[in-house]
């Protein structure tokens, strides 16, 4: 069966320090893999989504950035954190989108102090 | 271009009564349509999904909902709430790539 890793599940960052948020899945190959992040009170927002090895799709311009060193591993990365950038990450991914649903990571709680 | 839009943020009802939140969407192509549940420090859950068959879907818990091609709408219905029914739901459209959220509607049952 298809299992997605998201890490770690809450992580607390000062102001200027690096990011790097990793997700892995198992059990699937050549999956679609997103980013989104749901801020308080607010829907998800779709930041990444990767369709393969080193393709990245950016939706909205912003302080992150995204990479998909191998097939099944997706990493959020911000080299200068900002206080914007608190927030819920989503990690998911799919099968045949525009198909098949999308399957969620149990998210990390990123607080920016 | 794909988008999804919740026409209401929050809706209330007494346990017992009919549940309806409303989702419209607008598609390049022939999207599918997706309603996800989040209860509180929970992840999401599939309720239900469209992808071209039926037009009206069931889904877990009671929940149904209907595709409207002609008003680009799909709806979430229940025909009694229960207090457990009580979280944020979420609509979602999906075509090609990637995938689009609505807002959130966030259902408060009443006892």
């Amino acid at each position: 069966s298809q299992t997605i890793h998201q890490w770690p599940a809450t992580l607390v960052q000062p102001v200027g320090s690096p990011l790097s948020l990793e997700c892995t899945v198992e059990g699937t190959s050549n999956p679609n893999l997103y980013w989104y992040r749901q801020a308080a009170g607010r829907g998800l927002q779709l930041l990444f989504y990767s369709v393969g090895i080193g393709q990245i799709s950016s939706e909205v311009p912003q302080n992150l950035s995204a990479s998909r060193p191998q097939d099944r591993q997706f990493i959020l990365s911000s080299k200068k954190l900002l206080l914007s950038d608190s927030g819920f990450y989503l990690c998911a991914w799919s099968v045949r989108p525009g198909v098949t649903e999308a399957f969620f990571g149990q998210g990390t709680r990123l607080t920016v102090v | 271009a794909q988008s999804v839009t919740q026409l209401d943020s929050h809706v209330s009802v007494s346990e017992g009564t009919p549940v309806l939140l409303r989702c419209n969407y607008s598609s390049s192509y022939s999207p599918s349509l997706f309603w996800y549940v989040q209860h509180p420090n929970k992840g999401l859950q599939l309720l239900l999904k469209y992808t071209s068959a039926a037009t009206l879907v069931k889904g877990i818990n009671g929940f149904e909902a209907e595709f409207k091609k002609s008003e680009t709408s799909f709806h979430l219905t229940k025909p009694s709430a229960h207090m457990s029914d009580a979280a944020e739901y979420f609509c979602v459209v999906s075509d090609r790539n990637d995938m689009r959220f609505g807002a959130g509607t966030r259902l408060t049952v009443k006892p």
